[in-house]
């Protein structure tokens, strides 16, 4: 298993203003994948990025993006320009691929972002 | 964009009895995926399933918890005995080919099936 440590409860940001929420894991693999979740209150879990292990640049998906930092296990989130829409629960995973590639995740225990009009 | 479904939204059942949920995941997919959410707490995974089999499981998946495809739409979870604990969100999820611009092995959720054990 991995282990992966969200050690922000709670943030607010002001709407339109940027906001990072902060990821570390723990894994003895080399190659695996992580990943940010969006939960809203519906609670489905939606994919906002991912970023596979392998590469150094750090991945974008228009207003996300994020900061990849390998060695020191740390793959936090940026949201710019925040908007009313991404208040939500946000949670980190890393992805362990087993041998017949099933990609098993591992999730933080989440961060509950509300942005403030 | 395809979905992944679960069936039912919302299930409540007595201590003891034995549930199934329900998941039909993307069409093309060839890896399928348990996870439960107790209220306030992280996603944990439950199960893999690939090939007809289970590829990895967690230790909260023990002996009560089973997974089948019976055929070649549907992918469910049994609890054989229903505990107080169990209580909780059940996440289907599915991956597989990297159609529709997403990469193979990411995720497609459903949207839950809540579990309510009284």
């Amino acid at each position: 298993a991995q282990t992966v440590t969200q050690s922000q409860p709670e943030m607010s940001v002001q709407e339109a203003e940027t906001v990072t929420l902060s990821c570390t894991y723990d894994t003895s693999e080399s190659n695996y994948y992580l990943f940010w979740y969006k939960q809203p209150p519906s609670r489905q879990m939606i994919l906002v990025i991912r970023q596979e292990a392998y590469k150094q640049q750090n991945a974008t998906e228009n207003r996300f993006s994020v900061n990849f930092q390998k060695a020191a296990k740390s793959f936090s989130l940026k949201i710019s320009d925040s908007q009313l829409g991404d208040t939500a629960m946000y949670f980190c995973a890393s992805g362990l691929t087993s041998q017949t590639g099933a990609n098993n995740l591992f999730f933080g225990t989440g961060t509950r972002l509300t942005v403030i009009p | 964009e395809p979905e992944v479904t679960q069936t039912p939204s919302h299930q409540v059942t007595q201590m003891g009895q034995e549930v199934i949920l329900r998941c039909v995941p993307i069409s093309n997919h060839l890896y399928f995926y348990w996870y439960r959410q107790i209220l306030g707490q992280k996603v944990e995974f439950l199960v893999s399933f690939y090939n007809n089999e289970i590829s990895e499981k967690s230790e909260i998946f023990d002996d009560q918890f089973s997974v089948e495809r019976p055929d070649g739409s549907n992918f469910t979870l049994k609890i054989r005995s229903t505990k107080l604990e169990d209580s909780a969100m059940y996440f289907c999820a599915s991956s597989g080919t990297g159609n529709s611009g997403r990469a193979w092995y990411e995720q497609y959720f459903g949207p839950g099936t809540r579990l309510t054990v009284t």
